[in-house]
Order: C-alpha cells, then sequence, then structure tokens
C-alpha cells in the first residue's frame, strides 16, 4: 500500500511558540487531512485539503496541500498546552474516495 | 447528536478466544470503516461497509477476522481465535455517504489486549 513519512516523530515546545509538522509521500494524494488524536481517543479532523496550493486556516492551524500532491505541511502558531496530542497526517488514495493512508503521527508536547 | 458510539472501549482476552468489537454510527449514517492503530502507528484502513453489504475489505487479514453491520443493529468487527499480534486499538468511523471528507467522524476506538 501506499505510505505516508511524517516527520517529526515528536516534539517538545514551549507554550506560545510556532510549530510546523510535514508529511510526504512517493504517490499522488488527491485529498489530503490532518487529525489529531488525544489519548484514549479516536482522530479528530483538523484540516481538510482538495486541490493542490490550497492553503487553508483552522483557527490558529494553517494547512497546505503541495503543489507535487504528494505533500503537505500544518502549522500551529502560538501553541497553548490544550494543543498537546499526536497530530496525523491522511492522504486519500487516487481512485478511492473512501480510503484515508495515515502517517504515524508527530507526538506534540506543549510545556506551559 | 451522539457521535460514534463504540463498545466496549477496553477488552481483554486470551490467546485462542474470540473478541467482538460493535460499532453504533451516527444518527443518519449508512457507511461504516473499520480502522486498526498499531502502537506508535498510524491508522491503517481495514473494510468499509454499508447496510448488509461489504464494499471493501482489502485491509482485512484474510483469516480469522470478519465484520457485518446487519440491517439492524451495530456494526460487528469479530477476531477469532486471537494471537497476541492482534493487540491494538480498533477505531470505526461513519458517514453519511461513502466519501471522506468533513462528514467523516471517529469514535472513540477499542483498545484490544490480548494475554
Amino acid at each position: 500500500g501506499q505510505q505516508l513519512n511524517q516527520s517529526p516523530q515528536s516534539m517538545f515546545i514551549q507554550e506560545g511558540e510556532d510549530v510546523s509538522m510535514n508529511c510526504t509521500s512517493s504517490s499522488i494524494f488527491n485529498t489530503w487531512l490532518w487529525y489529531k488524536q488525544e489519548p484514549g481517543e479516536g482522530p479528530v479532523l483538523l484540516i481538510a485539503l482538495y486541490k493542490a496550493g490550497e492553503l487553508t486556516s483552522n483557527g490558529r492551524l494553517t494547512a497546505q496541500f503541495g503543489i507535487t500532491r504528494k505533500d503537505s505541511f500544518l502549522n500551529i502558531s502560538a501553541s497553548i498546552p490544550s494543543d498537546v496530542g499526536i497530530y496525523f497526517c491522511a492522504g486519500l488514495e487516487g481512485g478511492s474516495n473512501y480510503k484515508l493512508t495515515f502517517g504515524k503521527g508527530t507526538l506534540l508536547t506543549v510545556n506551559p | 447528536n451522539a457521535g460514534v458510539m463504540q463498545n466496549p472501549r477496553h477488552l481483554v482476552r486470551r490467546r485462542g478466544q474470540e473478541a467482538r468489537l460493535r460499532c453504533s454510527p451516527m444518527k443518519g449514517h449508512s457507511h461504516v470503516y473499520w480502522y486498526r492503530q498499531l502502537p506508535e502507528e498510524g491508522l491503517k484502513f481495514m473494510v468499509y461497509l454499508q447496510k448488509e453489504n461489504i464494499i471493501d475489505e482489502s485491509g482485512m487479514p484474510k483469516e480469522r477476522f470478519s465484520a457485518e453491520f446487519p440491517k439492524e443493529g451495530p456494526s460487528i468487527l469479530r477476531i477469532q481465535q486471537v494471537v497476541r499480534g492482534d493487540s491494538a486499538a480498533y477505531f470505526c468511523a461513519s458517514s453519511p455517504q461513502g466519501t471522506t471528507n468533513e462528514k467523516l467522524f471517529f469514535g472513540s476506538g477499542t483498545q484490544l489486549s490480548v494475554l
């Protein structure tokens, strides 16, 4: 199956700092999604991207769909303690409108 | 509206026993997806079901695993003769139609531990 490489694996930052994480793939994805997962819970959708080059914001979060359709990044500005969690990128495989491929996640820790 | 409901939240089984995981989709949703998450890994697609139909089971292991979504009642993921490698978090998601977008919602998962 297709693979997504997500980096970094983990980040430990101070409250107020900005955060950036990204995903790359050797294959083209038609849709990129970013999820947040908190301990003991399922992933919650943060941002969905549908077009190459698209830049979308959701509050302090901003994500972009790479022009090549093989990468995406997520930025979090002015981090706060409740941003703690695991952030996953996910791509919708070409030819499918429902089968998601997930990255391995970025564990974010925010020090108050 | 109630979200996607999964139960049990935690399930402990001994090797060789059967595990049955249940998922009730959100109200108005008729499409269900099961994903498995191994420790420190991303979620991996297992199966996609509509009422009384399996649409895509390409992510399901060939043996011991089965899934159903009957006309009435929750979707069931069944694992027969569990082995330690089956220990994982199993997540169910639902959508009102077979497209993955803002209308796909995940449940809180069932953590299966095989002793």
